[in-house]
């Protein structure tokens, strides 16, 4: 399984748009790239994955560079609801095995 | 549509009691998991299944077990509780051979290990 590395945490303020990178050096060829999002006493949240170039969807974008080493999870105008922990994994297509690293706390301020 | 549901929400254990953690999901997927969580820590895999009868172990398998007998159950069996099993702890499933890897969890169960 490809080792990701995040940031422990990040600080913003509310309608910032926050960018959380993530690194994945050693990602294989038909490895996914997933994020997601869990609130404190909740289960963690799908929010967006993807394998190469750009995907966005209503929450979030996801960028991809070519030589898939990293991605970078965007959250536009965040607001106050959106402080949360946020998880990058990689996910091997072969075996949909999830492994949750450390994530990143993200703390919206006013 | 109910989803995952985790049964119970909460739990007191003394050491070396045993349990089983009921987890059921109605969306007929075939990949399940199950996961534990320290306060203030990401989750850790402990087992996980590809389909009804069949289980693999996951980051931190010691002290538990599972079984997946049907598609929409995976019970999560503690044998001789311990401290160190104090978690809260998260089914999930998902429906891999859709290219997806979205996983739908349930709300967790908060065990104590007295």
């Amino acid at each position: 399984l490809a080792k990701t590395t995040q940031p422990i945490s990040m600080d913003s303020y509310e309608g910032q748009e926050v960018n959380i990178t993530c690194s994945h050096n050693n990602i294989a060829t038909n490895d996914y790239i997933t994020w997601y999002q869990q609130f404190p006493s909740q289960g963690p949240r799908f929010i967006i994955q993807g394998y190469k170039t750009k995907v966005t969807n209503e929450v979030a974008s996801l960028f991809i560079p070519a030589d898939r080493k990293s991605s970078t999870l965007s959250l536009p105008r965040v607001s106050l609801s959106d402080t949360a922990v946020y998880y990058c994994l990689v996910v091997p297509a072969n075996d949909y095995k999830l492994s949750f690293g450390a994530g990143t706390t993200v703390t919206v301020r006013a | 549509n109910a989803g995952v549901t985790q049964t119970p929400k909460f739990r007191i254990l003394k050491i070396g009691q045993s349990m089983t953690l009921q987890c059921a999901q109605d969306m007929n997927h075939n990949y399940m998991y199950w996961y534990r969580q320290d306060p203030g820590m990401g989750l850790k895999l402990i087992y996980y299944s590809v389909g009804a009868g069949i289980t693999d172990k996951g980051e931190v398998p010691n002290g538990y077990n599972v079984s997946r007998s049907t598609t929409e159950d995976f019970p999560l069996r503690l044998e001789l509780a311990a401290p160190s099993q104090t978690s809260v702890y998260f089914c999930a499933s998902s429906q891999a051979d859709r290219g997806t890897t979205e996983a739908f969890f349930g709300q967790g169960t908060r065990l104590t290990v007295v």
